[in-house]
């Protein structure tokens, strides 16, 4: 079975400060993605990366494909309160189509 | 970009009775639709996939009887948890996938379904 522990599992920042969630796995993935999402909606797409020690960046959220394909962090630099969420990496196993979801990790951005 | 709907957001019911929640691509055809149940603060977990015009393959551990998965079309599928006891009550979401971004799935907003 394949399993994507992220950690933290919860995280309590004040605004501005900068964190870095992580994205593990035994596995390797031919594609990864991060997802953001808020009580009560579905996920939302924030990236998807495909090569191994690819870096993307959306505004101030950094995002890292490790070279062997088994782990990718986010980093948020300078957080705001509307990046309060729940953060979810999910992988693309290798010959299936099907997403597999990381344990999730859990944002909380006080002003 | 690719919408998807769903439908209802929310439905409560008693226990015993059956609900069936649709969940539509709007603006493209989905070849494959995915499943989902969702704890409260808890990360996603598959519970089917489903091809139009085939039938659905279910994740080890979910029953095929208790949730009946159609895909009728290319912009439709609909998953009817039978039978529903307290314990069903979940957020159930679902995604599709279309032939033009195979790798990229779009997801829905969700229902909440509370067992009574």
């Amino acid at each position: 079975t394949q399993l994507l522990e992220q950690s933290p599992q919860f995280l309590s920042i004040q605004e501005g400060e900068n964190l870095t969630v992580y994205c593990n796995s035994s596995s390797v993935f031919s594609s990864l993605q991060w997802y953001r999402q808020e009580p009560g909606e579905g996920p939302v797409l924030l990236v998807t990366v495909v090569t191994g020690g690819e870096v993307k960046k959306l505004k101030r959220l950094t995002f890292q494909f490790g070279d062997a394909r088994k782990d990718s962090s986010l980093h948020i630099t300078a957080a705001q309160p509307g990046d309060t969420g729940l953060y979810l990496c999910a992988g693309l196993a290798s010959g299936t189509y099907k997403y597999i979801f990381g344990t999730g990790t859990r944002l909380k951005v006080l002003a | 970009g690719a919408v998807v709907s769903q439908h209802p957001s929310r439905v409560i019911c008693k226990s015993g009775t059956s609900v069936k929640i649709e969940c539509r691509s709007l603006d493209f055809q989905a070849t494959t639709m995915f499943w989902y149940r969702q704890f409260p603060k808890k990360s996603l977990m598959l519970m089917a996939t489903s091809n139009e015009g085939s039938k659905a393959t279910y994740e080890q551990g979910v029953e095929k009887d208790k949730f009946l998965i159609n895909h009728a079309s290319l912009t439709l599928s609909t998953l009817t948890v039978t039978s529903a006891h307290p314990e069903d009550s979940s957020f159930y979401i679902c995604s599709a996938q279309g032939e033009r971004s195979p790798d990229t799935q779009y997801f829905g907003p969700g229902t909440r379904l509370t067992v009574l």
